[in-house]
C-alpha cells in the first residue's frame, strides 16, 4: 500500500518559472512532511519540511503548502533554476516510538536554461 | 563535519553471489539506517538500529538480507544470495535519535546491478 502518492512523475519548467510538486497521503497519524532533494549520485537531503499544525512553511525559494483536511501538501519552487534540476521526493512520518520515513516515488525537475 | 560514509559506490555481480556494504554514520549518531531505492522509486526502509540494536527490520528479506552493527557505529548489509530484482541503490542514514525531531542525513549510496 503506497502511503504517500507524489505527482507529477516528472516536470519540466523554464527558467525563472514556478516548479509545483504535489503530495497526498492516507495515514492521519502522520505529523512530520519533509521534502528532499536528490542529484545524480548523491544521497537525499533534507531540503524543508512542515508540520499540519501551520499551512504553508517558507524558506527562500522553496515553500510547502500545507492542506490537513484534503491530505495534501505541495512544494513550490519560485524563479526555478537550472541548478534545482534534480529529483524531489516528499516524505511522511509518524512521531511515535521508532517510526519511519515513508517515501513518494520522486518527481524528477528539469529547469530549462 | 564528515557526511555518512559508504563503500563500494558500485557493485556489479551475477545472481546467487553475495554482497556486502558498508556505511560509517555520523559520529554520535545513534540511529541508523539502511534503505533500498530502486530506479524510478522513493526510498524504501530495510532496517533501522538504535545504538546496535535492530528496532524496525519488518521490510528486511531475511531469508536473504542481513545487516549488523557492531559497537553501535558501523554497519554492514549483506545479501546473500543475491536475485536480480535486488538491482538498486542501497542508501544509509544516520540520525541523532529517533523521531521526527532529528534529521536524517544520507550518504551517497552504493549502486548494485545484479546480472
Amino acid at each position: 500500500q503506497q502511503q504517500v502518492k507524489q505527482s507529477p512523475q516528472s516536470l519540466i519548467v523554464q527558467k525563472g518559472g514556478i516548479s509545483i510538486i504535489n503530495c497526498a497521503y492516507e495515514n492521519t497519524a502522520f505529523d512530520y512532511f519533509p521534502w528532499y532533494q536528490q542529484f545524480p549520485g548523491k544521497g537525499p537531503a533534507l531540503l524543508i519540511a512542515i508540520r499540519p499544525d501551520v499551512s504553508e512553511k517558507k524558506e527562500g525559494r522553496f515553500t510547502i503548502s500545507f492542506n490537513k483536511s484534503a491530505k495534501q501538501f505541495s512544494l513550490h519552487i519560485m524563479d526555478s533554476q537550472p541548478g534545482d534540476s534534480a529529483t524531489y521526493f516528499c516524505a511522511a512520518r509518524m512521531n511515535s516510538g521508532y517510526s519511519t520515513l515513508t517515501f513518494g516515488k520522486g518527481t524528477m525537475l528539469l529547469v530549462s536554461p | 563535519e564528515a557526511g555518512v560514509a559508504q563503500s563500494p559506490r558500485y557493485k556489479i555481480i551475477e545472481k546467487r553471489q553475495s554482497v556486502a556494504f558498508w556505511c560509517n554514520p555520523i559520529s554520535g549518531h545513534a540511529t541508523l539506517y539502511w534503505y533500498q531505492q530502486i530506479l524510478g522509486q522513493g526510498p524504501k526502509l530495510l532496517i533501522q538500529f538504535q545504538n546496535n540494536g535492530v528496532v524496525d527490520d519488518s521490510q528486511l528479506p531475511k531469508d536473504r538480507f542481513s545487516a549488523e552493527r557492531l559497537k553501535g557505529v558501523d554497519s554492514t548489509l549483506k545479501i546473500q544470495p543475491a536475485k536480480l530484482e535486488d538491482s538498486a541503490v542501497y542508501l544509509c542514514a544516520s540520525s541523532l535519535g529517533v523521531g521526527s525531531t532529528y534529521e536524517q542525513y544520507f550518504g551517497p549510496g552504493t549502486r548494485l546491478t545484479v546480472t
